[in-house]
């Protein structure tokens, strides 16, 4: 079945890196998506990986994804305190996505 | 990116009044719009699909009579929330997907019900 698991806290320190991670189930996922939910506010397309591709860098972000173990990370660096939100992974099998329950990262100043 | 809205952002409706929430893709054609219900610090919580010109899929455990949705164009949903009730109130977010097989779903901002 599908099933996508993320840790529902992580907190780092300004400055520091941080890392999401994300696992899920279906290996004939498509897409793999990272979204970030500020409070009050809808869900933003962080950033998106192709199933056949292991990397994707976009500036402060890098996405690894690990098809054999089905884990997904999202590595953020620098993290700044306006970078404290709920970061999402979803995967794409068919319509519609299928969400984790989110990671609430927190930022120490 | 793509661009989605939601009005209102914000409501206040009493119990027993019918609300309607309106989601639309800005600047792409979207063929298929979800609507979700996320109750606080809780994770997005699918209540139905619609294509455009065709009636709306409903998760198990929706009730497609109190939860009206419409989607008549390809830039265009609406969501009904018929005779509210106080357990009704949550934060209602639509987002909206188009037709290439790379598409993902664009989120809108969100609604606030409050049914007093």
């Amino acid at each position: 079945g599908e099933d996508v698991e993320q840790s529902l806290f992580l907190s780092v320190r300004e400055g520091d890196s941080s890392v999401i991670n994300c696992t899920y189930t279906d290996s004939s996922s498509t897409y793999l998506y990272w979204y970030k939910q500020e409070p009050g506010a809808g869900l933003q397309l962080l950033t998106y990986i192709f199933s056949n591709m292991d990397m994707k860098q976009d500036q402060r972000l890098t996405v690894l994804l690990n098809k054999k173990d089905k884990h997904l990370s999202l590595r953020i660096a620098d993290t700044q305190t306006g970078d404290s939100a709920i970061y999402f992974c979803a995967e794409r099998l068919n319509t519609p996505l299928v969400f984790g329950k989110g990671t609430r990262l927190s930022v120490i100043a | 990116g793509a661009v989605v809205s939601q009005h209102p952002s914000r409501v206040i409706c009493k119990s027993g009044t019918s609300v309607k929430i309106e989601c639309r893709s800005l600047d792409f054609q979207a063929t298929t719009m979800f609507w979700y219900r996320q109750f606080p610090k809780q994770s997005l919580m699918l209540m139905a699909t619609s294509n455009e010109g065709s009636k709306a899929t409903y998760e198990q455990g929706v009730e497609k009579d109190k939860f009206l949705i419409n989607h008549a164009s390809l830039t265009l949903s609406t969501l009904t929330v018929t005779s509210a009730h106080p357990e009704d109130s949550s934060f209602y977010i639509c987002s909206a997907s188009g037709q290439a097989p790379w598409d993902t779903q664009y989120f809108g901002p969100g609604t606030r019900l409050t049914v007093l």
